[in-house]
C-alpha cells in the first residue's frame, strides 16, 4: 500500500457516460497529479493541483475536469466517453507542488469504454 | 518541450544477466531524474532519483543510473537480473526548479526468463 488510495479499482462504461474517478493522496501530502497510461500514448500528465489550487496542465482533454477538495482528495471527471478514453488512470501524490521527493502512485483505475 | 526517450520497447534477459536500459531526455535546464517500475498489475514504485551530486545514484533492489550530463542521458544498470526484476520500467524527467509534473518516457518491457 503506497498511501494513495484511488477508487473504484476498476470501472465499466458505456461511451457518452460520465465517470468520477477518486483520489485521496497520501497524509500530510499537498499536491495531487493525475496521469492517464494507455498503450499507444504510454504515461501521459493530465493535471495538477497544489491545495485546493490549479498548478499545471498537460494534455487533459476538455470533456475531463478535475478538482481538489479541502481535505485534499481529488476528483477527474471524464464526461462524453468515448472509446479512446479506456486507459489506467494514476493519481500521484507529493509534498509540495515542485517536490523534490520524488511521487507517490496510487494503484490507478482501470476505466473501460465500451 | 521536455520529452523522455527510453530506447528498448521490450528486453528479454535470462537470469544472472546484466541488464542496461537507455533514457536520454530533452530539456534546457537543471533537471530532475528518476526511473520507476510498475510490477504487473501494481502502481509504480520509485527505484531511483537524482536531483544533484554524485552521477552515479543507487537505487532499491540492486539497480544503479548513471546521470551523463553531456548527453543527457540516465541510464538504468543492474549486474545480475532476477525473475522477480520482470516488470515495465519507466525513466521520468522534471525541470528543477519548475512545477512537479514528470514526463515519462514510452517504458521498457523487461521479461526475465528463469
Amino acid at each position: 500500500d503506497s498511501g494513495v488510495t484511488q477508487t473504484p479499482k476498476h470501472l465499466i462504461t458505456a461511451t457518452g457516460q460520465r465517470v468520477t474517478l477518486r483520489c485521496s493522496p497520501r497524509s500530510g501530502d499537498l499536491s495531487v497529479y493525475w496521469y492517464q497510461q494507455s498503450l499507444d500514448q504510454g504515461l501521459q500528465f493530465l493535471i495538477q493541483y497544489y491545495n485546493g489550487e490549479e498548478r499545471a496542465k498537460g494534455n487533459i482533454l476538455e470533456r475531463f475536469s478535475a478538482q481538489q477538495f479541502p481535505d485534499l482528495h481529488s476528483e477527474l471527471n471524464l464526461s462524453s466517453l468515448e472509446l479512446g478514453d479506456s486507459a489506467l488512470y494514476f493519481c500521484a501524490s507529493s509534498v509540495a507542488a515542485g517536490s523534490n521527493y520524488g511521487y507517490t502512485f496510487g494503484s490507478g483505475t482501470r476505466l473501460t469504454v465500451v | 518541450a521536455q520529452s523522455v526517450s527510453q530506447h528498448n520497447h521490450h528486453v528479454i534477459l535470462s537470469e544472472a544477466a546484466s541488464l542496461e536500459l537507455g533514457c536520454n531526455y530533452s530539456y534546457g535546464g537543471t533537471v530532475n531524474l528518476f526511473w520507476y517500475v510498475q510490477y504487473p498489475g501494481q502502481h509504480l514504485q520509485l527505484l531511483l532519483k537524482y536531483f544533484s551530486g554524485d552521477p552515479l545514484v543507487k537505487g532499491i533492489k540492486g539497480f544503479e543510473a548513471e546521470f551523463i550530463k553531456s548527453k543527457f542521458s540516465f541510464n538504468l544498470r543492474k549486474p545480475s537480473v532476477q525473475w522477480s526484476d520482470t516488470a515495465e520500467y519507466f525513466c521520468a524527467v522534471k525541470g528543477a526548479y519548475e512545477g512537479g509534473k514528470l514526463i515519462f518516457g514510452q517504458g521498457t518491457e523487461l521479461s526475465v526468463k528463469p
